[in-house]
Order: C-alpha cells, then structure tokens, then sequence
C-alpha cells in the first residue's frame, strides 16, 4: 500500500531564516505530487504541483520555492521567511489525475 | 476561482441528515470530497466525474450535476465520527487545469449525541 510521509511535523522558525520541508511517498511510482498551505481555519491553497522529476509548476507567485529530485520526493523551500508563511503545509500525492491522498502536515510557525 | 460551499456550518444531532453543497463558476472536469478533523490532514471521500454520475459507500453520497457545475454532499443517518470540516476540490474542464484542486473555503459540521 501507499504511505506519504512528511517531516518536520512541527517547526518554529524566526523571520528571515530559512525552511526545508520535505515529502516522500512509498508505494507508487510517478505519482503527481503537491504542496498545500492551509492558514489557521481557511480552506486548501494550492502552491506547487509536480507531474514528474525537476517538473514543477508555481501556482502562487511567493517566496517559496519546490524541487523533485528524485521520483517521490518533494521539496518546498524558502530562503527568507516570512511572518506571512505561517501556516499548516501539506504535501499529497496523486496517481495522475484522481483522487489525492495528503500526508500528516508540517505546523509552521514563523515568529 | 475558488468554488463556493455552503453552508459555512451545520450543526446536528446523531441520527440526522445534512446537505453540503458545493458551487463552481467554470466548466469542471471532476468534483473531489474531503473531511477534515481539527489539527489533522484532509482524508479523501470520494471523487465524481463529468457525466452526471452519483456515488456513494455506508451513509454518505455525493452527486454531480455538470450542467450547473455543483455538487452536493449526502450524510445521512449523521454519526458522531462526522463531525469535522468538509471541503470540496474542483477540477476544471480545461487542459491547464489538470489534476489541479481549487479547494472550497469550508463546511464547518458538528454532530451532537
């Protein structure tokens, strides 16, 4: 079966520093891959999406940045935090287009 | 654009029903459902295709009437393990949207004993 897993599941980091979050999946190969934000009591935004190694596609023009290096692997990264980038990132996998399965989620908290 | 759900919040007693709709402004391709309980990450309910079609598995069903790009989420018989905020994620019709999710702001559903 599939498992999606992600890390760190919590993170306090102060503006300005960087973040690296990663995102692997077990279980499939070429799966879509994505990166979510979910601010406190809001609905799903959409930030990267990957349909394969080194193919990303930036849904919102920000400071972060995403990287598929390997197969079902999925980086988000930033080089400068913002108090704005606080939030609950969830990374989710899809087997092409259908249904996306998300993995436990980073708390993010930048002070 | 972001679909529209309503309503914002339902709040029930076990054993009654509840409908969640679920309106969008462009041609979709499919309709996803999600719950999410607080602090976890959303869980896949169920996902419905152009074409009409209704779908369902215990007590909960959804439909999909392309015509009038909505869908409309079924709990009935609500049980306790319901509560949780739903979300629907669209698909659009178009090919730049492919297997891209906008997700809806929130169903807010909370079920008493």
């Amino acid at each position: 079966s599939q498992t999606i897993h992600q890390w760190p599941a919590t993170l306090v980091q102060p503006v300005g520093s960087p973040l690296s979050l990663e995102c692997t999946v077990e279980g499939t190969s070429n799966p879509n891959l994505y990166w979510y934000r979910q601010a406190a009591g809001r609905g799903l935004q959409l930030l990267f999406y990957s349909v394969g190694i080194g193919q990303i596609s930036s849904e919102v023009p920000q400071n972060l940045s995403a990287s598929r290096p390997q197969d079902r692997q999925f980086i988000l990264s930033s080089k400068k935090l913002l108090l704005s980038d606080s939030g609950f990132y969830l990374c989710a996998w899809a087997p092409g287009r259908g249904e996306q399965y998300f993995g436990p989620g980073t708390r993010l908290t930048v002070t | 654009q972001q679909p529209v759900q309503s309503p914002q919040a339902v709040i029930l007693r076990e054993g009654e029903d509840a409908v969640i709709n679920c309106s969008s402004s462009k041609a979709l391709y499919s309709v996803h459902w999600y719950r999410q309980k607080h602090g976890e990450a959303p869980v896949f309910l169920m996902i419905l295709l152009k074409g009409g079609e209704q779908k369902g598995h215990d007590k909960i069903s959804a439909s999909f009437n392309e015509k009038k790009q909505q869908s409309s989420l079924y709990l009935t018989a609500s049980q306790l393990s319901y509560s949780g905020t739903y979300f629907c994620g669209t698909e659009g019709a178009g090919g730049t949207s492919y297997g891209k999710l906008t997700f809806g702001q929130g169903t807010i559903l909370t079920v008493h004993p």
